[in-house]
C-alpha cells in the first residue's frame, strides 16, 4: 500500500459545484501539505499544516480551503470550482526533512 | 521575486554527458534543500538532499550547497535517457519552515 494516498485520482465537475480532495498517510508525519501543479508552473503550494491545530496559507490559497481532520488526513476543499483551477493536485507529508507524495489527483472543472 | 528560481528549460544534453541543473533561493534563512525527479504525469521522487555548504554525491548524483550565493546545483554524470524528466528544486526552513518548489527543468538527454 501506499505512503501517501489521495482520492480520488481523476475527477470531473462543473463549475460552482463543490469538491473535496482527501489525502491520508501512513507515515507518521506531522507536517502535510497541498500543491497544485499547472504545466510549467512547478508546485504551488495552497495549504501546509505542521499539526492538527496548525493550518497556515500558501501561495495560492485564495478559493480553497482544508481540513486536517487528524494526523494522517489533510483535505482540500474547493467550495464554488473554477475552470481555473483545473490542475494536477498534490499531497505530500513530510517528517521536517524529506516529502514524500500522494500519487495525485487530476481534477477538471467544466 | 520568487522564492525558489530554476530555468526552466529545455535542457538538452547527449547521452553519457553530465548535465548541470542550477537553482536560486531569496530567504537566507533556508535550512534544507532538496532535488525532485518528476517524470511527466508522476509524482515527484526525492533523489537528493544536502543542508551543509559544499558536495554530497550519490551514485551518478552530486548536490552542490553555496549558502552565501544562494545556490543549490544538481550534477548528473553519465546522463542516460532514462534520466529524462522535470527536476524540481526545493527549499526549507527560514521564518515559515514550509516546503517551497521552483518551476522545475526539464532535461532531454539525447541517445
Amino acid at each position: 500500500d501506499a505512503d501517501v494516498t489521495q482520492t480520488p485520482r481523476n475527477r470531473i465537475t462543473k463549475t460552482g459545484k463543490r469538491i473535496m480532495l482527501e489525502c491520508s498517510q501512513t507515515k507518521g508525519h506531522d507536517r502535510m501539505y497541498w500543491y497544485r501543479q499547472d504545466p510549467g508552473l512547478g508546485l504551488q503550494l495552497i495549504y501546509y499544516s505542521f499539526d492538527v491545530k496548525d493550518i497556515n496559507k500558501g501561495e495560492i490559497s485564495d478559493g480553497y480551503s482544508v481540513s486536517r481532520q487528524a494526523q494522517a488526513k489533510f483535505s482540500l476543499s474547493l467550495e464554488s470550482a473554477i475552470p481555473n483551477q483545473t490542475a494536477l493536485y498534490f499531497c505530500a507529508t513530510s517528517d521536517g526533512t524529506k516529502a514524500f507524495f500522494g500519487q495525485g489527483t487530476r481534477l477538471t472543472v467544466v | 521575486q520568487k522564492e525558489v528560481e530554476q530555468n526552466s528549460g529545455p535542457l538538452s544534453v547527449p547521452e553519457g554527458a553530465i548535465a548541470s541543473l542550477n537553482c536560486t533561493y531569496s530567504d537566507r534563512g533556508s535550512q534544507s534543500f532538496f532535488w525532485y525527479r518528476q517524470y511527466s504525469g508522476k509524482s515527484p521522487e526525492l533523489i537528493m538532499f544536502i543542508y551543509s555548504n559544499g558536495d554530497k554525491e550519490d551514485g551518478r548524483f552530486t548536490a552542490q550547497l553555496n549558502k552565501a550565493s544562494q545556490y543549490v546545483s544538481l550534477l548528473i554524470r553519465d546522463s542516460q535517457p532514462s534520466d529524462s524528466a522535470t527536476y524540481l528544486c526545493a527549499v526549507t526552513g527560514g521564518a515559515t519552515n514550509k516546503l517551497i518548489f521552483g518551476t522545475g527543468t526539464l532535461l532531454a538527454v539525447q541517445p
